[in-house]
């Protein structure tokens, strides 16, 4: 089966760094999503790789390790804004995206 | 401003009723899609349709059904047949190209059945 393992909650401090793992079993692999996504709120798109290494976006960065099935999602400075919860997507041989389950980022001033 | 809406962002109905949720694009996207969003889990796929007049069912189509008669829209139907439809639909749409990328997403409709 597919598979897409994310923590489920993590906490962080204002202006500090935070990095949320995500592991992967798909068949096939096409491309890996970050989506972000407030309370009640559509997700939003963060970042797309499909090749290995780091991009990136601002205080976003993205890593992937294709070898591995693995990215993570890397927050520098953090702030209040980004309590959210972030997706994880991978697009599979059939060009479907499975998404994981989120992890809830709560900051804490 | 182009983009997808959806409504209405809250929803109730009585048990037993059929209820269609909209969406509507105006981006020029061929891709349309239906999720459903569960508290803890991921979005999972109930359909989608790549080109006018054809859908294809996700890993979730028992209790809905869809149509697709015009681009630009892409209703679903939440059947009485759905056992526990009580649930945060979201619709997105790209491009048919398979190397889309990003999926665009409406505002949501929060369905509650009681």
């Amino acid at each position: 089966g597919q598979n897409i393992d994310q923590p489920t909650e993590m906490t962080a401090t204002e202006g500090a760094i935070v990095q949320i793992n995500c592991t992967y079993q798909t068949s096939g692999f096409n491309g890996l999503f970050w989506y972000q996504q407030h309370a009640g709120e559509a997700p939003t798109f963060l970042s797309y790789n499909v090749l290995d290494g780091l991009e990136e976006k601002g205080r976003f960065s993205s890593f992937l390790s294709r070898s591995k099935g693995y990215s993570y999602l890397l927050l520098k400075e953090l702030q209040m804004k980004d309590s959210a919860s972030y997706l994880c997507a991978v697009l599979d041989s059939n060009y479907q995206l499975i998404w994981g389950a989120g992890t809830k980022l709560i900051i804490k001033p | 401003d182009g983009g997808i809406t959806q409504s209405p962002k809250y929803l109730f109905r009585k048990e037993g009723q059929n209820v269609t949720l909209s969406c509507e694009q105006n981006l020029n996207h061929d891709a349309m899609y239906w999720y459903r969003q569960d508290p803890g889990q991921g979005l999972r796929l109930i359909y989608y349709s790549q080109i006018v007049n054809d859908f294809q069912k996700g890993d979730i189509a028992e209790g809905y059904s869809v149509s697709r008669e015009k681009k630009e829209s892409f209703p679903l139907t939440v059947t009485s047949a759905q056992k526990n439809p009580t649930a945060f639909y979201l619709c997105a749409s790209n491009t048919r190209e398979l190397d889309a990328g990003e999926q665009f997403f409406g505002p949501g409709t929060r369905l509650t059945v009681l």
